[in-house]
């Protein structure tokens, strides 16, 4: 493997579910981050992790928890998701934000 | 607070021109600067990053840095259908993040 694998790609959940989105980065690159994209809006920027230690926080709800165990790997856990968080979630890793980002595929969630 | 400026389109251009992509940013100091392609439904891809003032070349691609106008530009030659997409800039801000545009969507018509 090589990149930025996400899984999984498509995620149908119910508003009392418990999920987990997954993000491993196969680069060597210390930092990752969350995104979220949702229909026709830019990127919204949600979490930042710099050598597993999280730099920045977005003003996201509680409901998405992220963890970040090691350099390689970032889970973002969902709990009690509403409708308006289905969205595009993204994936990144950096050697640091002035080489650019190198993007997972995404998952694509909804919430029903 | 560092900003990235595009406009969102979209711009139309007929298969076969160049098609032409701004962006303006609020940061003096930033030394580097990405354009971003994404396609509808999937995520941003890497095409093209610059580092000084002037032009870099890549196939059909070419980004212009002119760092004292705060502006950065990428032409694309020969456009194509496939060039159809969202363009996004970008620039390093604090924290080890990207400072975003909003995207340009670009349509190219055969």
């Amino acid at each position: 493997e090589t990149g930025v694998t996400q899984t999984p790609r498509h995620l149908v959940m119910g508003m009392t579910n418990k999920k987990s989105l997954k993000c491993e980065q196969h680069l060597g690159h210390n930092a990752m981050y969350w995104y979220k994209q949702s229909a026709k809006k830019p990127l919204e920027l949600m979490f930042v992790y710099s050598l597993e230690e999280r730099v920045e926080n977005n003003s996201v709800p509680s409901r998405f928890s992220p963890e970040c165990p090691n350099s390689s790997h970032l889970f973002l856990h969902l709990h009690t998701l509403q409708p308006e968080d289905s969205a595009l979630y993204l994936c990144a890793s950096s050697q640091g934000a002035e080489r650019g980002y190198t993007f997972g595929s995404g998952t694509r969630l909804t919430v029903v | 607070q560092k900003e990235v400026e595009q406009n969102s389109g979209p711009l139309s251009v007929p298969e076969g021109a160049i098609a032409s992509l701004n962006c303006t940013y609020s940061d003096r100091v930033s030394q580097s600067f990405f354009w971003y392609r994404q396609y509808s439904g999937k995520s941003p891809e890497l095409i093209m990053s610059i580092y000084s003032n002037g032009d870099k070349e890549d196939g059909r691609f070419t980004a212009q840095l002119n760092k004292a106008s705060q502006y950065v530009s990428l032409l694309i030659r020969d456009s194509q259908p496939s060039d159809s997409a969202t363009y996004l800039c970008a620039f390093p801000g604090s924290n080890y993040q990207l400072i975003w545009g909003a995207g340009t969507k670009l349509i190219i018509k055969p």
